[in-house]
């Protein structure tokens, strides 16, 4: 599976949108792109994910570039209850179903 | 209407206790998963099981026994417990195997070994 490059950490004011980028520049044509959060002491919670098109759901925006190479998660309105890390997950479309999580993206979300 | 369910959420024991956690999942997945959250927060994949059948042994120690009874269950059983094993694990499970399935996860049990 391609790996994925995030910021460590990112800030946002509450009832902004909160913009989180992902770098996977090695991934491959039949490789999905997935997001989860985890708030503390929580299991991690699917958000979205896609393949080459933009996706919309009740919780977030995915954008994905033309060449795939990178990806950002949106979130319209964050609230304080968003704050949370953010992993960003590639998954090869052969994959047994195993989820490779990095470190993630601590996003804070203030006041 | 817990989608999937853990217990304990929190076991404290011996080195050197057997100890066992169960998973639930109602949703009517075929695969379900363990993973293991250690202290600095990195989650891992130990094991994967799709219709009963392990698919997933990642390099995890054999005193790790995963037993799924039926489709619905997953318990994770550890044998000679060692101060290592203290984590966070969580237990998940998706429609079938595959990149195009989510992972629902359970709320996470906390092993701690004194």
């Amino acid at each position: 599976d391609a790996k994925t490059t995030q910021p460590p950490s990112m800030d946002c004011a509450e009832g902004r949108a909160a913009n989180l980028p992902c770098n996977h520049s090695t991934i491959s044509g039949n490789e999905y792109v997935y997001w989860y959060r985890q708030i503390h002491s929580q299991g991690p919670q699917y958000i979205i994910h896609g393949l080459k098109n933009n996706e919309t759901n009740e919780m977030a925006s995915l954008i994905i570039t033309e060449d795939r190479k990178s990806s950002t998660l949106i979130l319209p309105h964050a609230t304080l209850r968003d704050t949370a890390v953010y992993y960003c997950i590639v998954r090869s479309g052969g994959s047994q179903g195993n989820l490779i999580f990095g470190k993630g993206t601590k996003l804070s979300v203030k006041p | 209407d817990t989608a999937v369910s853990q217990t304990p959420k929190y076991l404290v024991t011996q080195m050197g206790n057997d100890k066992s956690i169960k998973c639930e999942q109602n949703l009517g997945h075929d695969t379900m998963y363990w993973y293991k959250q250690d202290s600095k927060k990195f989650l891992k994949i130990m094991f994967s099981y799709n219709n009963k059948e392990l698919i997933i042994n990642e390099t995890v120690p054999n005193r790790f026994s995963p037993k799924s009874p039926d489709k619905a269950h997953l318990n994770l059983h550890i044998n000679s417990l060692e101060l290592g094993d203290s984590a966070v694990y969580f237990c998940a499970s998706s429609f079938r195997q595959g990149a195009s399935n989510e992972q629902f996860f359970g709320p996470g049990t906390r092993l701690t070994v004194l």
